[in-house]
Parts: C-alpha cells; sequence; structure tokens
C-alpha cells in the first residue's frame, strides 16, 4: 500500500519561513506525480493551493509556492499570516494505477 | 461561479447501500474530470475515486474497490457515487471535487455531505 507522508505538525512564527514536504514510500517524487497542496481550516472544505509541483491558482496568495525538494514535493510559506494557521494536504498521482493518494497532513500553527 | 453541491448522505446500517449526488454548476461540466474525496471525523483526506470526462474511463482506491461505483449524467451536471455493502469505516464526509484542464490538477470542492454507517 502506497504511503504519503507529510510533517505531522510545524509552527512558525508570523512573518516567518516554513517549508512543508511530501514524500512517497515508492521513492522519490518527481513532477510526473503532479503534486497539488491544499489548505483545510477546522470546519471548512479543502481549498487549493498549488497544481501540478509549483503552479498557482487564480487566488493562492503569492506568498505560497511549491517545489520538489531532496526527492520531495515541497510547500513554502514565506512570510506567514495568521490566517495561514491550518491543515495542509498534498496530493499524488501514480500513473501506472492512475490513483491518486494523499498525504497525511501537516498541521501548521502560528505563533 | 463554480459551483458543487453534494446531497445524498444519511445514518445508514453496515452492509446497506446509499448514493450520493453532486450538482455542478458555473463551468462546462463535460470538459472535465471529477473526483470524490472523504474524511473520515477527526481524520485526513482519503481519495476515493475519479471519472473522466466522458464517464469512459473510472478509477477507485483499493479501499473502496468493487463496492462503490462513480458515474454521471453529464446531459444533468451531475456526479454520482453508488455505495455498496457499506463498512463502519466508511463514515466519513464526502466531497465531490473538480479537475482541471491541466492533467493532475484538481481546484474546486464541494462542502461535502456526511455519511454514517452504523447499526
Amino acid at each position: 500500500q502506497t504511503v504519503v507522508t507529510q510533517e505531522p505538525s510545524l509552527t512558525v512564527s508570523p512573518g516567518g519561513t516554513v517549508t512543508l514536504t511530501c514524500a512517497s514510500s515508492t521513492g522519490a517524487v518527481t513532477s510526473g506525480y503532479y503534486p497539488n497542496w491544499f489548505q483545510q481550516k477546522p470546519g471548512q472544505a479543502p481549498r487549493a493551493l498549488i497544481y501540478s509541483t509549483s503552479n498557482k491558482h487564480s487566488w493562492t496568495p503569492a506568498r505560497f509556492s511549491g517545489s520538489l525538494l531532496g526527492g520531495k514535493a515541497a510547500l513554502t510559506l514565506s512570510g506567514v499570516q495568521p490566517e495561514d494557521e491550518a491543515e495542509y494536504y498534498c496530493l499524488l498521482y501514480y500513473g501506472g494505477a492512475q490513483l491518486r493518494v494523499f498525504g497525511t497532513g501537516t498541521k501548521v500553527t502560528v505563533l | 461561479e463554480v459551483q458543487l453541491v453534494e446531497s445524498g448522505g444519511v445514518v445508514v446500517q453496515p452492509g446497506g447501500s446509499l448514493r450520493l449526488s453532486c450538482a455542478a454548476s458555473g463551468f462546462t461540466f463535460d470538459d472535465y474530470t471529477m473526483h470524490w474525496v472523504r474524511q473520515a471525523p477527526g481524520k485526513g483526506l482519503e481519495w476515493v475515486s475519479l471519472i473522466s470526462w466522458d464517464g469512459g474511463s473510472t478509477y477507485y482506491a483499493d479501499s473502496v474497490k468493487g463496492r462503490f461505483t462513480i458515474s454521471r449524467d453529464n446531459s444533468k451536471n451531475s456526479l454520482y457515487l453508488q455505495m455498496n455493502s457499506l463498512r463502519t469505516e466508511d463514515t466519513a464526509l464526502y466531497y465531490c471535487a473538480k479537475g482541471m484542464i491541466t492533467f493532475g490538477g484538481v481546484d474546486y470542492w464541494g462542502q461535502g455531505t456526511l455519511v454514517t454507517v452504523s447499526s
């Protein structure tokens, strides 16, 4: 069974920078996994932030950026705002079986 | 404005069946892949299923394969999830989500419908 692993929790100060990662149990994550990133706040539906590794949606704030880092997909938040406190999930595509798998999620606390 | 509105979630007994619906508006429905994603209470997101724009291709997570069937009616701008042989572990908030023209992207989400499997 494929597992996609994220940091369980990260804490960042307002105005600071934090990087979340997304690792696959099958090996290095590449652009062919078409990583997506989503933000979810309590009681709300997920909101899309990033698709295909680094592309932003029209509503994605400029302080969010996606990349590949050391064999993982990464989401970097620069100049963190209090409203960025949320759970963040990555989503990877596994082409062989045309499956998608969500990461375990990272809870970001702004403190 | 893109809108996705799920419905059909209820309390059902283990072994029972249920059909969820997702009504789509604000975009050309038959141009896009659609997904179902679920979230058990207090847990993370789990991808459930995907259907191609024309319904010709469908894919499922191993946890639901053989029990759930995704379908769509492009004439009604609607997505469906037929859920059979339900288990207590299928209890979750079920979201429909819209794919993108760009391969692999997911952009808009509904607010979800709650399915509770309990005796």
